[in-house]
């Protein structure tokens, strides 16, 4: 199955300012490759898709890049409500596989 | 909003089968434009995919869950379920169910990705 691995675990961050996130696959994914935001005691939330595209509703904030093995999610201005746990997820290859999850902390 | 709902017991003994049901709101299950997954996260851990299913009945698994995973719709009730047999303390977990859009405008191709998900349910392993 494809491992991947999710950079740093936890990342503290000033509001305001930029936060990047990395996520790096075992094989390449190409541009299959979504990205979830959890709150605590929340349900994981569809941010991006194949890669670059956000979902329904997500700020333009948030920014997705990458493909093949190296993928990055940025978001340009840290709001309050951006402090969570980021999930980055293949689905290129069955079966589907999760990053272990990237903590933005406030700073 | 779609708002997906799992139900089910929030405890169950070791060597025994977990049980949980997902309900969807409105005939979403029948139209054939989803496919329907179940996603579970161990405390303080990441995300695990289970398998999903289609309103037809088609399924498929983790590999590292075949052997003692099922799954299962029901249209009538608009609900899916999971089953998951010979339960030990690794499978304490939030088990969320999650939908995969698979048709938008009469036009489908697999997504893969999930852009609904319900609340999640603990569901603890012991005796």
């Amino acid at each position: 199955e494809i491992v991947m691995t999710q950079s740093p675990v936890t990342l503290s961050v000033s509001p305001g300012k930029r936060a990047t996130l990395s996520c790096r696959a075992s094989q390449s994914v190409g541009s299959n490759l979504a990205w979830y935001q959890q709150k605590p005691g929340q349900a994981p939330r569809l941010l991006i898709y194949g890669a670059s595209t956000r979902a329904t509703g997500i700020p333009a904030r948030f920014s997705g890049s990458g493909s093949g093995t190296e993928f990055t999610l940025t978001i340009s201005s840290l709001q309050s409500e951006d402090f969570a746990v980021y999930h980055c997820q293949q689905y290129k290859k069955w079966p589907l596989t999760f990053g272990g999850g990237a903590k933005v902390e406030i700073k | 909003q779609v708002q997906l709902q799992e139900s089910g017991p929030g405890l169950a003994k070791p060597s025994q089968t977990l049980s949980l049901t997902c309900t969807v709101p409105g005939d979403s299950i029948s139209s054939g434009d989803y496919f329907w997954n179940w996603i579970r996260q161990p405390p303080g851990k990441g995300l695990e995919w289970i398998g999903y299913i289609h309103y037809g009945g088609s399924t498929y698994y983790n590999p590292s869950l075949k052997s003692r995973v099922a799954i299962s719709v029901d249209t009538s009730k608009n609900q899916f379920s999971l089953s998951l047999s010979s339960v030990n303390a690794s499978d304490t977990a939030v088990y969320y169910c999650a939908r995969e859009t698979y048709c938008i405008g009469g036009s489908c191709s697999r997504s893969s990705y999930f852009d609904q998900w319900g609340q999640g349910t603990l569901v603890t392993v012991s005796s």
